[in-house]
């Protein structure tokens, strides 16, 4: 079965610190691999996506396909990183995507 | 430019009544469409999805059942409601660019059933 997971439902963490969001998916083949984001009062918003190998208000994410993980890291978090972050790979040809249960980020001062 | 729209921002609906969410996006032709539920304390489940005018798929059985009468026009409904379909509904577009389909989402309607 495919399956997403995202262990952490809340990290607390200071500004500057290091902040790392795991993520771990059981698919089937190579599916496409996504971080989106949702800060208070706004609507879900795509962050990142591994194919592009971008660095997004400064987080990346490396796919590790023996690992089948996909992990969202940020050297410094700030303070307006706070939000919801979900993990969301897509397996098929329709664009669906299968969210994590969403990480709750807090970076306090 | 694109934009969804999702309406009523907010229900309140005792059980036994019946439901109609709206979702309709401007600005592209033929999306791929999405209904989504986010119950609280729980990550985002995928209910209907859309390809085409009169298609749907149904990810999950429920008390619920999607439409897409137009192109650009996605209709959530239930004729009625349960306890259990309070949450938060997402609605989403996306088309595929090459191999990659980025999905935008509505603002989301906070439905309460009483």
């Amino acid at each position: 079965a495919q399956r997403v997971t995202q262990p952490e439902k809340l990290l607390s963490v200071f500004k500057g610190a290091p902040v790392e969001l795991k993520c771990n998916y059981s698919y089937s083949g190579s599916p496409e691999l996504f971080w989106y984001v949702q800060y208070s009062r706004q609507r879900l918003q795509l962050l990142l996506r591994h194919i592009s190998r971008e660095s997004i208000k400064g987080f990346t994410a490396d796919l590790n396909k023996g690992e089948t993980s996909f992990h969202l890291k940020k050297p410094f978090a700030q303070e307006e990183d706070s939000a919801m972050y979900y993990c969301a790979p897509r397996g098929d040809s329709w664009g669906k995507l299968q969210f994590g249960a969403g990480t709750q980020v807090v970076v306090t001062p | 430019s694109q934009t969804i729209h999702q309406w009523p921002a907010t229900l309140v609906q005792p059980v036994g009544s019946p439901l109609s969410l709206e979702c309709t996006v401007e600005g592209t032709s033929n999306p791929n469409l999405y209904w989504y539920r986010q119950a609280a304390g729980r990550g985002l489940q995928l209910l209907f999805y859309s390809v085409g005018i009169g298609q749907i798929s149904s990810e999950v059985p429920q008390n619920l059942s999607a439409s897409r009468p137009q192109d650009r026009q996605f209709i959530l409904s239930s004729k009625k409601l349960l306890l259990s379909d309070s949450g938060f509904y997402l609605c989403a577009w996306s088309v595929g660019i090459g191999s990659s389909y980025e999905q935008y989402f509505g603002p989301g309607t906070r439905l309460t059933v009483t």
